[in-house]
C-alpha cells in the first residue's frame, strides 16, 4: 500500500513538552498539507508545501508550531511547549493534482 | 473567503432507505468541491469530487453528488444505504490546488 502514512498514531504528552509528528506522502505527490481536527469539527488547514517550499501558513499556526519538508518528501510538524488546547487529531494529506489524500492522523493528548 | 455549511449535523436513517446530506458553499471564484467520509479514529477517505464538466458526479460506495452553481450547493445522495455507511461525512471546497475548507460534518447513522 502506497498511501499517506503518519507516525505516531497516538501521542500522550505532558503540558510544556515538545512533540514532533512525521508524515510520509504518496511518493509521486509534490504537495503536502497539514490539518488539525478537534472533536465535533471538520479539519482546519494549518500549512502546506509544494516540494520543499512552505507556501501558506494559517493564522492557527502559532509561533510554537513549525513544519518542515526538507527534501520535498516526508514532512515533520513540531509543537513546542504544548498546551492542553493543542489536543487534537493532526492530519496530513498529499496531492499530485487537485484531490487530496489523507493519512490516518496522529491523535495528540496533552495532559 | 470560502466557507462551507453542512445543514444537518446528524442524519438518522433506516437501512435501505435513501439519504441526502446537504452542503452549501460560498466563494467568489470558481471552486472545486469534494465529499470525504471519516470512520471513527481514522483519516478521511475521498468519496467523490467535482472539478469541472458534468454536474452529476459519481463516487465510491454508490454515492453521487450534484453540483448546482446557481444554488451554490453540492448535496450528497445515496439511493439505498447500508449499516456500513454509518460514519461522518465532510463537504469541502478549494479554489485550486490549495487548502481545503471543510464543513463541520454530518454524522450519518444507519439503523437496522
Amino acid at each position: 500500500d502506497t498511501g499517506v502514512s503518519q507516525d505516531p498514531r497516538h501521542k500522550i504528552t505532558k503540558r510544556g513538552q515538545n512533540v514532533t509528528f512525521r508524515c510520509d506522502p504518496i511518493s509521486e505527490h509534490n504537495r503536502l498539507y497539514w490539518y488539525r481536527q478537534t472533536l465535533g469539527q471538520g479539519p482546519e488547514f494549518l500549512t502546506y508545501f509544494q516540494n520543499e517550499a512552505q507556501l501558506e501558513k494559517s493564522r492557527l499556526l502559532s509561533d510554537r508550531f513549525s513544519a518542515e519538508r526538507p527534501k520535498g518528501s516526508f514532512s515533520t510538524l513540531e509543537i513546542q511547549r504544548t498546551e492542553q488546547g493543542d489536543s487534537a487529531m493532526y492530519l496530513c494529506a498529499s496531492s499530485g493534482n487537485y484531490e487530496q489524500y489523507f493519512g490516518p492522523g496522529t491523535r495528540l493528548t496533552v495532559t | 473567503a470560502q466557507s462551507v455549511t453542512q445543514l444537518d449535523s446528524q442524519v438518522p436513517v433506516f437501512e435501505e432507505a435513501p439519504v441526502e446530506l446537504r452542503c452549501n458553499y460560498s466563494s467568489s471564484v470558481s471552486v472545486y468541491l469534494f465529499w470525504y467520509v471519516q470512520y471513527p479514529n481514522q483519516g478521511l477517505q475521498l468519496l467523490l469530487k467535482y472539478l469541472s464538466g458534468s454536474t452529476l458526479v459519481k463516487g465510491i460506495n454508490g454515492f453521487e453528488a450534484e453540483f448546482n452553481k446557481s444554488q451554490t450547493s453540492f448535496h450528497l445522495r445515496k439511493p439505498s444505504v447500508h449499516i456500513s455507511d454509518t460514519a461522518e461525512y465532510f463537504c469541502a471546497v478549494s479554489e485550486g490546488a490549495e487548502k481545503l475548507v471543510f464543513g463541520k460534518g454530518t454524522k450519518l447513522t444507519v439503523n437496522p
